[in-house]
């Protein structure tokens, strides 16, 4: 296991569509975090896993957004009813969280870019 | 929540100058700072970062200086060359907010040969 993997890598979906994205972490790491990326933006944080529990969702993730991870593993993100809003990139991130202080490196896979016609 | 902005949006500079960029923050809890380089098309990664308990770090061309009181933290590269054109981001994160990083809007780096 070489880094954080994800797929598809790309998805192109009509509007009404759901979609499914999965993410592979860093085998021992036990926090997992999705980002949203937009032309010209930088990642925005949407929620994240601490091993199976979704510990926060950001306001950014409305009722249509739904994200698991159900054995501590890979995670997945539903998007229903996707929206032409909803095009970016999703980047899925994972990190070696100790459980102490200090925050840990996050390290990204290579991203889900999602287009919604 | 934490706010950063980074500045400049873009950058140009010749091959072998410096290249800087900068960050603030809003959050005075922040306590670690990643930069991250971002290829067209590739994913972020990691090429520094630094914890508030220091305030430089230096790797080979690569450094970061961070001012705490001003909530500040700046980016140097030296001796630049055409492979170092990329987009890079700065993000904040905290423990009190799990470690979930909010990171600027980027700065688009262009090195010419």
């Amino acid at each position: 296991d070489t880094g954080v993997s994800q797929d598809p890598r790309h998805k192109i979906t009509k509007r009404g569509q759901n979609v499914t994205f999965r993410c592979d972490p860093i085998s021992e790491h036990n926090r997992l975090y999705w980002y949203r990326q937009t032309l010209g933006q930088g990642p925005e944080f949407l929620t994240y896993f601490q091993n199976e529990a979704q510990l926060e969702k950001s306001r950014l993730l409305s009722d249509r957004f739904s994200a698991e991870r159900p054995k501590g593993s890979f995670s997945t993100l539903e998007i229903q009813r996707t929206e032409q809003g909803d095009s970016a990139m999703y980047l899925c991130a994972s990190s070696p969280w100790g459980g102490g202080t200090g925050a840990d490196t996050q390290y990204f896979g290579p991203g889900t870019r999602l287009t919604v016609l | 929540g934490e706010n950063v902005e980074q500045h400049p949006s873009t950058l140009s500079v010749q091959e072998g100058d410096s290249a800087v960029i900068k960050c603030t923050y809003s959050d005075s809890a922040s306590n670690y700072f990643p930069w991250y380089k971002q290829e067209l098309g590739k994913r972020p990664q990691l090429i520094i970062d630094i914890r508030s308990n220091v305030g430089e770090k230096k790797d080979q061309r690569i450094a970061v200086t961070l001012n705490k009181t001003a909530k500040h933290f700046s980016l140097h590269i030296t001796e630049t060359q055409p492979e170092d054109s990329a987009v890079y981001f700065c993000a904040a994160s905290t423990d009190t907010n799990a470690g979930k990083s909010t990171f600027g809007d980027g700065t688009t780096l262009t090195v010419k040969p």
